[in-house]
């Protein structure tokens, strides 16, 4: 079935390690997308990509990178975490700036 | 980013339309007006989006005022199922750099009442 795929599910991750939330698309869509959504702050764009190759800054994209070394892949790294990264986080895609986007179904990321 | 607003909550009956109401009064020429939906512990999901002309597909119904200020999703027959944060967001046709990123609001969230 073709989608938007996150992993891992759930991570539980002591402060100050480094860890990579995968996404993968297998839609060929050139747009991606990183949210993170945390209880009565709704989503929020942490980066984005709008093709292979260049990656942009969100909202709040402060203590994150991403890279996109091909179409498929957007993986966003938290190189030292904190517990305020604490929060559940989307990934999306969508084939232009302007058509349909697909979430994934996130990733729940607890630092402690 | 061009802003909306939307009610906080709205409740429905079962069976009944629900009409969802955003402002977009700074609304540029080149925003198409997107909608989505979040149900409980599931990612967003589109369910419309049109620039002038009302729109219709198998999930709603998208009326966009003729000064583009104002639009409303129409749920024809609302479900327990379609319970959900709805989101009003604009999204710029001149896609590139930032524009074309999807802001999300804090949403109208949608109770249905058997």
């Amino acid at each position: 079935i073709a989608g938007i795929t996150q992993a891992p599910t759930s991570q539980i991750l002591a402060a100050g390690r480094r860890m990579t939330l995968r996404c993968t698309q297998d839609m060929r869509h050139n747009a991606m997308y990183w949210y993170r959504q945390d209880l009565g702050l709704g989503l929020r764009l942490i980066h984005y990509s709008n093709t292979a190759g260049t990656t942009g800054k969100g909202e709040v994209p402060d203590g994150y990178s991403v890279s996109r070394a091909n179409t498929d892949d957007f993986p966003l790294t938290l190189a030292s975490a904190v517990p305020s990264q604490t929060s559940v986080y989307f990934c999306a895609s969508s084939a232009t700036g302007n058509t349909e986007a697909f979430f994934g179904q996130g990733t729940r990321l607890t630092v402690v | 980013d061009a802003k909306t607003t939307q009610p906080n909550s709205m409740e429905s009956n079962e069976e009944e339309p629900v009409h969802l109401p955003c402002n977009h009064s700074t609304i540029s020429g080149t925003d198409y007006i997107h909608w989505y939906r979040q149900l409980p512990s599931q990612g967003p999901e589109y369910v419309i989006h049109g620039l002038t002309s009302n729109v219709n597909n198998r999930m709603a119904s998208l009326a966009i005022a003729e000064d583009r200020k104002s639009s409303t999703l129409i749920l024809h027959r609302a479900t327990l199922r379609d319970a959900a944060v709805y989101y009003c967001i604009l999204r710029d046709l001149d896609y590139g750099g930032s524009q074309g990123n999807l802001i999300f609001g804090k949403g109208t969230k949608l109770s249905v009442k058997p």
